[in-house]
């Protein structure tokens, strides 16, 4: 079965360090790739999407991906985080087809120390 | 504002009684989800709807009834036969026609029985 992998449960940084999320997935078809971010009390919303092109892709507030096809991956990075990145990340594959239905990984959860 | 609308927030059941959750949208979305979302286990889709009138079973259906009578509206039906109910329940819908995959999220349920 199709299935996404994100194998940081829990991440702790301080402000300013480097981030790198791993995520993988297990599909040989055409995918699209997302990560989506859950703020805490807040709705989950999309943080950035690969569908086709430029396998590096920029997302909202500095974050980016790269779509690595040979490796099934799609790592979610960002150079510097900040306090206010603290929330859950996770990473959602949709499947070559008709749906827009979504596989998601079990999340990340980043916590920024100030 | 447009958005997804998800009611209650929270509400308590007792076991064996079937609950309802709401979830209305006004982005003219034709496609609408259920997931549930459980503490290290991600997000699980227990059903979806592309269109008005139709619907089909996610990876966690069992225990769960769904009805798309209107395209703003896709009710969740907890029923006594979900096993393990308490969860967090999250509604989301998305375009159909430009299969984009992107989903719009709602602020969820939080469902618990005691």
């Amino acid at each position: 079965a199709q299935s996404v992998s994100q194998h940081n449960h829990h991440v702790i940084l301080s402000e300013a360090a480097s981030l790198e999320l791993g995520c993988n997935y297990s599909y040989g078809g055409t995918v699209n790739l997302f990560w989506y971010v859950q703020y805490p009390g807040q709705h989950l919303q999309l943080l950035l999407k690969y569908f086709s092109g430029d396998p590096l892709v920029k997302g909202i507030k500095g974050f980016e991906a790269e779509f690595i096809k040979s490796k099934f991956s799609f790592n979610l990075r960002k150079p510097s985080v900040q306090w206010s990145d603290t929330a859950e990340y996770f990473c959602a594959v949709k499947l070559g087809g008709a749906t827009n239905k979504l596989i998601f990984g079990t999340g990340t959860l980043l916590a920024v120390q100030p | 504002d447009g958005g997804i609308t998800q009611s209650p927030k929270y509400l308590f059941r007792k076991e064996g009684q079937n609950v309802t959750l709401s979830c209305e949208q006004n982005l003219n979305h034709d496609a609408m989800y259920w997931y549930r979302q459980d503490p290290g286990q991600g997000l699980r889709l227990i059903y979806y709807s592309q269109i008005v009138n139709d619907f089909q079973k996610g990876d966690i259906a069992e225990g769960y009834s769904v009805s798309r009578e209107k395209k703003e509206s896709f009710p969740l039906t907890v029923t006594s036969a979900q096993k393990n109910p308490t969860a967090f329940y999250l509604c989301a819908s998305s375009t159909q026609g430009g299969l984009t995959g992107e989903l719009f999220f709602g602020e969820g349920s939080r469902l618990t029985v005691l």
